[in-house]
């Protein structure tokens, strides 16, 4: 079965500086990653995703995320905060030998000040 | 293009009550999905479609939840009776595939808040 751990329920950053999310897998095989963000009283968007390739994926809004198999990691990052990106953020990931099924990891709430 | 469509977005009952809930896919969405997401926790598969069948539904209290899928479009998820421990945000989803290709994206809709007093 695969799992999803996001280290750390809440991260506080300051407006211009980096946001660096935390997203570890467990899989016997490497599935499909993806981040998705959720705005207060919305539905998820989906942020970035990787499937196959390059392993640093660019997503919307400046993120991107990094797949790193030897780690079994797909950290969220952007290098400059801004104050738009405060909300809740989950990594998700499906697998790769057929089905739709997501499994989502707890979710990381960024609050960002000035 | 429009979204995955949900209602109502709030509601309030008392347990052992019932209630339900409305989804509008995407159009041309084949897939559709029901998730559970309590308070402090991601997203939890509850059910999915492929058009009007049933792939998945192993994580679906069956003996309180229901959902039905007519004519391979809108769908509806049911709760009778209603617990304490469903107070949730029930969010639909949709894609457009049936198979679990690597260019297949879920959308979501914004979610009922359900709350059980």
């Amino acid at each position: 079965a695969q799992s999803v751990t996001q280290l750390g329920s809440h991260v506080s950053v300051s407006e211009g500086a980096l946001v660096l999310l935390r997203c570890n897998y467990s899989s016997s095989v490497p599935p499909y990653l993806f981040w998705y963000v959720q705005y207060p009283n919305q539905g998820l968007q989906l942020l970035l995703k990787y499937t196959t390739g390059a392993t640093l994926v660019k997503g919307i809004n400046g993120f991107e995320a990094e797949f790193k198999k030897s780690e079994t990691s797909f950290h969220l990052t952007k290098p400059s905060a801004h104050m738009s990106d405060a909300a809740e953020y989950f990594c998700a990931v499906r697998p790769t030998g057929g089905g739709n099924k997501l499994t989502f990891g707890t979710g990381t709430q960024l609050k960002v000040e000035l | 293009e429009a979204g995955v469509a949900q209602s109502p977005r709030y509601k309030i009952i008392e347990k052992r009550q019932s209630v339900a809930f409305w989804c509008n896919p995407i159009s041309g969405h084949a897939t559709l999905y029901w998730y559970q997401q309590i308070l402090g926790q991601g997203p939890k598969l509850l059910i999915q479609f492929q058009n009007n069948g049933v792939v998945d539904d192993s994580q679906l209290p069956k003996d309180r939840f229901s959902a039905e899928r007519l004519k391979g479009v809108d769908s509806t998820l049911k709760i009778q009776p209603a617990k304490l421990e469903d107070s949730a945000v029930y969010l639909c989803a949709s894609s457009l595939l049936t198979s679990g290709s690597s260019t297949d994206t879920q959308y979501f809709g914004p979610g009922t808040r359900l709350t059980v007093l």
